[in-house]
């Protein structure tokens, strides 16, 4: 069946550095990929996203990039601050119902 | 900003009840959308509704009902509760206007199942 998956379940990096969080989509009909992160008690929420008709997409501080060729999306993030610390989720929307389907989660650790 | 607020944070039930969980959204969006969340599993959808008096079952239904009487409001409904419905569940909404895909969601309800 459809899956979306992380690369890796955390990520630890240091303050200033970037961040590159990876997921791995099954289904080549996806035709819509959303980033949202999730803080400790929060529900999440949105970073960006990107259509399947680009290949990237900037936004402030965050960049998210599409390789549809292998099935591949990737959310970087520019100087990473200890307010970036959260869970990081990609989905994908296949079915054209707004029924996303998301990957298990990154969570993004960043030392001080 | 989409305020999606669900009535209560923590719950703890016993096993055999009925639980209600409500969730209300400010921004008049017709989508509404039910979600569990496990560690390890990411976010699962339970049910799903375009429309006041409609529902569409998502990927994990079983054990579970909704009913949306009223734009604002949709309600998750566990008609008798399983130590397995332990979990998190977010509730989210969007507009068919702007992005249906979209989605904003609530802060969660944690329920525990005793």
């Amino acid at each position: 069946g459809e899956s979306v998956g992380l690369h890796l379940p955390t990520l630890s990096v240091q303050e200033g550095d970037n961040s590159i969080i990876n997921c791995a989509y099954s289904n080549s009909a996806s035709d819509y990929f959303i980033w949202y992160k999730q803080e400790s008690g929060k529900g999440p929420q949105f970073i960006i996203d990107i259509r399947s008709n680009m290949d990237k997409r900037q936004g402030q501080r965050v960049t998210v990039l599409l390789n549809k060729t292998v099935k591949h999306l990737s959310l970087q993030i520019a100087a990473t601050q200890p307010g970036d610390s959260a869970v990081y989720f990609c989905a994908e929307n296949y079915s054209n119902t707004g029924k996303l389907i998301f990957g298990q989660g990154t969570t993004l650790q960043v030392k001080p | 900003d989409v305020k999606v607020t669900q009535s209560s944070r923590y719950l703890v039930k016993r096993t055999g009840e009925k639980v209600f969980l409500e969730c209300v959204q400010d921004m008049d969006h017709e989508n509404m959308f039910w979600y569990r969340q496990d560690p390890g599993l990411g976010l699962r959808l339970i049910y799903f509704s375009y429309d006041v008096k409609m529902k569409e079952k998502g990927d994990i239904p079983e054990g579970y009902s909704v009913s949306r009487e009223k734009k604002e409001r949709f309600s998750l409904i566990l008609e008798s509760a399983s130590t397995n419905q332990t979990s998190m569940y977010l509730c989210a909404s969007s507009s068919r206007q702007v992005s249906y895909e979209k989605l904003f969601f609530g802060s969660g309800t944690q329920l525990s199942v005793l």
